[in-house]
């Protein structure tokens, strides 16, 4: 079956520094990735999207990257700020399997 | 952008009761609506998926007598949880993806349901 996992379950960084958090998926067929933010007792929320056409894509201090022959995604998010903490998940869409989640610990 | 609503945001009730979670779509026409399941501390679990008119499509091991599902308008999926236990508590969060918004989903804040 299909399966989209997270390489860390949490990383700290301190403020200003740039966070990197990794996602492997076992679909090869998937065409569409999301990662999405959730902070602690609310619904996710959407940070950026890529289509497997696509090997890079850049947000608002946030990047993702898309490696389709290792089947891995990672979201850089530059000049980390207190504010980014929480977990992130990455997502495959079709039905929008969702990965463990990477907790980020911003230290001021 | 696309706002999804959910009521209540947290809801406590006695084992063997009912209760009915609500999922909006605020701003645009909601063709699937999603309902997730979440434990402390893990992913989110797909339970269902609901097309406007027509029957919820359930995950493997997920009771479709036990989590009733009504799609009943564009703008309005219900998650029931009928004759709630314990082991039900849980966060439920539900999303909706429309006609415009390509594969995005849009989700709720979640509902907090604690079964005493």
């Amino acid at each position: 079956g299909e399966s989209v996992g997270l390489h860390l379950p949490t990383l700290s960084v301190q403020e200003g520094d740039n966070s990197i958090i990794n996602c492997a998926y076992s679909n090869s067929a998937s065409d569409y990735f999301i990662w999405y933010k959730q902070e602690s007792g609310k619904g996710p929320q959407f940070i950026i999207d890529i289509r497997s056409n696509m090997d890079k894509r850049q947000g608002q201090r946030v990047t993702v990257l898309l490696n389709k022959t290792v089947k891995h995604l990672s979201l850089q998010i530059a000049a980390t700020q207190p504010g980014d903490s929480a977990v992130y998940f990455c997502a495959e869409n079709e039905k929008l399997v969702f990965g463990t989640g990477t907790r980020l610990l911003v230290s001021p | 952008g696309a706002v999804v609503s959910q009521h209540p945001s947290r809801v406590i009730c006695k084992s063997g009761t009912s209760v009915k979670i609500e999922c909006r779509s605020l701003d645009f026409q909601a063709t699937t609506m999603f309902w997730y399941r979440q434990f402390p501390k893990k992913s989110l679990m797909l339970m269902a998926t609901s097309n406007e008119g027509s029957k919820a499509t359930y995950e493997q091991g997920v009771e479709k007598d036990k989590f009733l599902i009504n799609h009943a308008s564009l703008t309005l999926s219900t998650l029931t949880v009928t004759s709630a236990h314990p082991e039900d508590s849980s966060f439920y969060i539900c999303s909706a993806k429309g006609k415009r918004s390509h594969n995005e989903q849009f989700f709720g804040p979640g509902t907090r349901l604690t079964v005493l």
